[in-house]
């Protein structure tokens, strides 16, 4: 089962900042937070990781809470094609698999 | 540049036949998976490889075989197909396996079983 917990779907303006909540409050130690998306009929794409720190990329950042309960990420400037499905995942450190839940569905509108 | 790539992306075949969805990457890792991804839109791990060896087989039947003759190939062969089997299978790769490593994935292969 998914470590993770998210909610069903979202809104958000174009143009503007996507906040994406997750809860993973049964998080261990050594457990990364990733975040993947997928657009429709595409492959799952990876935008994010992190452990314990906030991380920044190109296309967005995380910010994890300081007990690694819950975490946000950040689109900063929503786009019509940051429309998709995005996925909180928890992997497990021993186990380095994915345990994909339902996700986020985010839907960006004009 | 195509990091890891699958073929064919769609496939529609009847029941009982086999069929054989290929992957390869070009991204030097060395640590392939199969994920089946179902009608709910779950995604569920089946197979790893490391090094060409099989390190994860989840519960799936005996008919799904995994073929990895390289690093850079994870071939998945499917015999007796059944209704069942209709799904989305993404191949993915990452290097080492550690938790902070990170799976990248293909486009996927929409299998249709009529």
């Amino acid at each position: 089962d998914a470590k993770t917990t998210q909610p069903t779907s979202m809104d958000c303006a174009e143009g503007r900042a996507a906040n994406l909540p997750c809860n993973h409050s049964t998080i261990s130690g050594n457990e990364y937070v990733y975040w993947y998306r997928q657009i429709h009929s595409q492959g799952p794409q990876y935008i994010i990781h992190g452990l314990k720190n906030n991380e920044t990329n190109e296309m967005a950042s995380l910010i994890i809470t300081e007990d690694r309960k819950s975490s946000t990420l950040i689109l900063p400037h929503a786009t019509l094609r940051d429309t998709a499905v995005y996925y909180c995942i928890v992997r497990e450190g021993s186990n380095y698999q994915l345990i994909w839940g339902a996700g986020t569905k985010l839907i960006i509108k004009p | 540049d195509t990091a890891v790539s699958q073929t064919p992306k769609y496939l529609v075949t009847q029941m009982g036949n086999d069929k054989s969805i290929k992957c390869e990457q070009n991204l030097g890792h060395d640590t392939m998976y199969w994920y089946k991804q179902d009608s709910k839109k779950f995604l569920k791990i089946m197979f790893s490889y490391n090094n060409k060896e099989l390190i994860i087989n989840e519960t799936v039947p005996n008919r799904f075989s995994p073929k990895s003759p390289d690093k850079a190939h994870l071939n998945l062969h499917i015999n007796s197909l059944e209704l069942g089997d209709s799904a989305v299978y993404f191949c993915a790769s990452s290097q080492g396996r550690r938790s902070g490593n990170t799976i990248y994935f293909g486009e996927g292969s929409w299998l249709t079983v009529v």
